[in-house]
C-alpha cells in the first residue's frame, strides 16, 4: 500500500521549454501532496504543498508563476516548470499524504530534469 | 516550527550495528519519521513513532524520547544495500515534514 508514482522519470529539454510532471498516489487518496527539489548532495527542499482543489502554498523563494502546480483530483498533481532554464535542472520529487490523518508522506521516485 | 539536527556521516562494516541520532525541537510535537535515501533516489519510507520507547522493525529500530526531543535510528546486522542517508522528519504547521539534514551511512566489506 501507498504508492506514489511520477512520470517521467527523467527528461531532458531545451532551454525557454515547458515541462509538465505528474504526481500519483495508485492505492490511497491524497488530500494534501508536497512538491520537493534536491539539488545533488543536498538536502530536499520543499517547493509547495497543493491541497485538492484549493490554490497551492509556496514555499518563500519560489515563484508561483514558474512553478505551476496543479492537484485537480485526489490522486494526481502536477507541477508544471514554464520556460525551464539550466538552473532549473534538479531532481523534483513529489510526496502524497493520505485522508486518514496520520502523517506520514509517501514518496514518489522522483523526476531528473536536465535543461540545456 | 521545528529545528532539526543530525550528524552528517558514518562508516561501519557488514554485519555491524550502528545508531543514527535525531534531535528536534519542537513547538508542538506529532511524531517523528525516518527515511531511507539512496543516492539519487526518492527517500523511502521507514518508521513513525509518536510514543516514547522503542520500535522494532527486522533490522531497522526506532527510539523516541519525548522529554528530551531525542530520537535514534538502529540499524543491525548492516548490509551493503544499506548505505544510504537516513532523514528524520518531524511534523510542522501545515501538514508539513521539517526534515534534517540527513546521516549519511557507509558501509564497508
Amino acid at each position: 500500500g501507498a504508492v506514489v508514482s511520477q512520470h517521467p522519470s527523467w527528461v531532458i529539454c531545451k532551454s525557454g521549454t515547458s515541462v509538465k510532471i505528474e504526481c500519483r498516489s495508485l492505492d490511497f487518496q491524497a488530500t494534501t501532496m508536497f512538491w520537493y527539489r534536491q539539488f545533488p548532495k543536498q538536502s530536499l527542499m520543499l517547493m509547495a504543498t497543493s491541497n485538492e482543489g484549493s490554490k497551492a502554498t509556496y514555499e518563500q523563494g519560489v515563484e508561483k508563476d514558474k512553478f505551476l502546480i496543479n492537484h485537480a483530483s485526489l490522486t494526481l498533481s502536477t507541477l508544471t516548470v514554464t520556460s525551464a532554464h539550466p538552473e532549473d535542472s534538479s531532481f523534483y520529487i513529489c510526496s502524497a499524504r493520505g485522508t486518514g490523518g496520520k502523517e506520514t508522506q509517501y514518496f514518489g521516485p522522483g523526476t531528473r530534469l536536465l535543461v540545456l | 516550527g521545528q529545528n532539526i539536527d543530525q550528524p552528517t556521516e558514518m562508516t561501519a562494516t557488514e554485519g555491524a550495528i550502528v545508531q543514527i541520532n535525531c534531535t528536534y525541537q519542537t513547538s508542538g510535537f506529532n511524531g517523528l519519521f525516518w527515511y531511507q535515501q539512496h543516492a539519487g533516489e526518492a527517500p523511502t519510507f521507514l518508521s513513525y513513532n509518536v510514543l516514547d520507547g522503542l520500535e522494532e522493525k527486522g533490522r531497522f529500530s526506532s527510539f523516541l524520547s519525548r522529554s528530551k526531543g531525542y530520537s535514534y535510528l538502529l540499524l543491525k546486522e548492516l548490509q551493503m544495500k544499506d548505505s544510504a542517508s537516513y532523514l528524520c522528519a518531524a511534523p510542522e504547521g501545515n501538514n508539513r515534514l521539517a526534515f534534517g539534514k540527513g546521516n549519511q551511512v557507509v558501509v564497508i566489506p
